[in-house]
């Protein structure tokens, strides 16, 4: 159980073009997902907090025009990565908390690998 | 802002011996969660705690959740190759999670 999957798993695209995440909770409903991304041997970093059915909350430092984030069911949230540079380029990973269970328990997605040319 | 502590930053050992890491804080969580995560790979669950004082096992790793709810530490027994990853610690109590910095544990055969 507790299975969160991650689509696409690797993209590659151009300066300038957006890219969509998406990220589903298979076999849970998760009223929160959150949005985190990763730079070569560090930790992660949290972006951005998504409730099913309001505005996600941003982490200080996180442009909200530039990741614009929709959790529009409990089993679906998306990221999109707006007019995207090479900076950008990132391991992203989506995670959702399950609101059946303990709320700060966390369940990964495998991650999605951006990078933009 | 709450901080993590993880240590050690990395370990190199043999197959067969047993490992320990540990996350400590100034502050107090409500939650400790440990994960492994591999190259390119999400990171895994491998144990959450959410009382203080608990001890809990899941095949060869036991994790604690400290009594002062400020600590949590990790053990694998009899390590073996595939054990390799990195290895995160998390404390939550506030709805979101703060990690460790991890610990790279790499086992030679």
């Amino acid at each position: 159980g507790a299975v969160v999957s991650q689509h696409p798993s690797r993209v590659i695209c151009k300066s300038g073009t957006s890219v969509k995440i998406e990220c589903r909770s298979l076999d849970f409903q998760a009223t929160t997902m959150f949005w985190y991304r990763q730079f070569p041997k560090q930790s992660l970093m949290l972006m951005a907090t998504s409730n099913e059915g309001s505005k996600a909350t941003y982490e200080q430092g996180v442009e909200k025009d530039k990741f614009l984030i929709n959790h529009a069911s409990l089993t679906l949230s998306t990221l999109t990565v707006t007019s995207a540079h090479p900076e950008d380029s990132s391991f992203y990973i989506c995670s959702a908390g399950d609101s059946g269970g303990a709320s700060d328990t966390q369940y990964f997605g495998p991650g999605t690998r951006l990078t933009v040319l | 802002g709450q901080q993590l502590n993880q240590s050690p930053q990395s370990m190199f050992i043999q197959e067969g011996e047993d490992v320990s890491m540990n996350c400590t804080s100034s502050s107090i969580f409500n939650t400790w969660l440990w994960y492994k995560q591999e190259p390119g790979e999400g990171p895994v669950l491998l144990i959450a705690l959410y009382k203080a004082g608990e001890l809990t096992s899941n095949g060869r790793l036991t994790a604690q959740f400290g009594i002062t709810r400020k600590d949590s530490f990790l053990n694998i027994s009899a390590s073996i190759p595939s054990d390799v990853g990195i290895y995160f610690c998390a404390g939550g109590g506030l709805g979101n999670l703060i990690f460790g910095k991890g610990t790279k544990l790499s086992v030679k055969p």
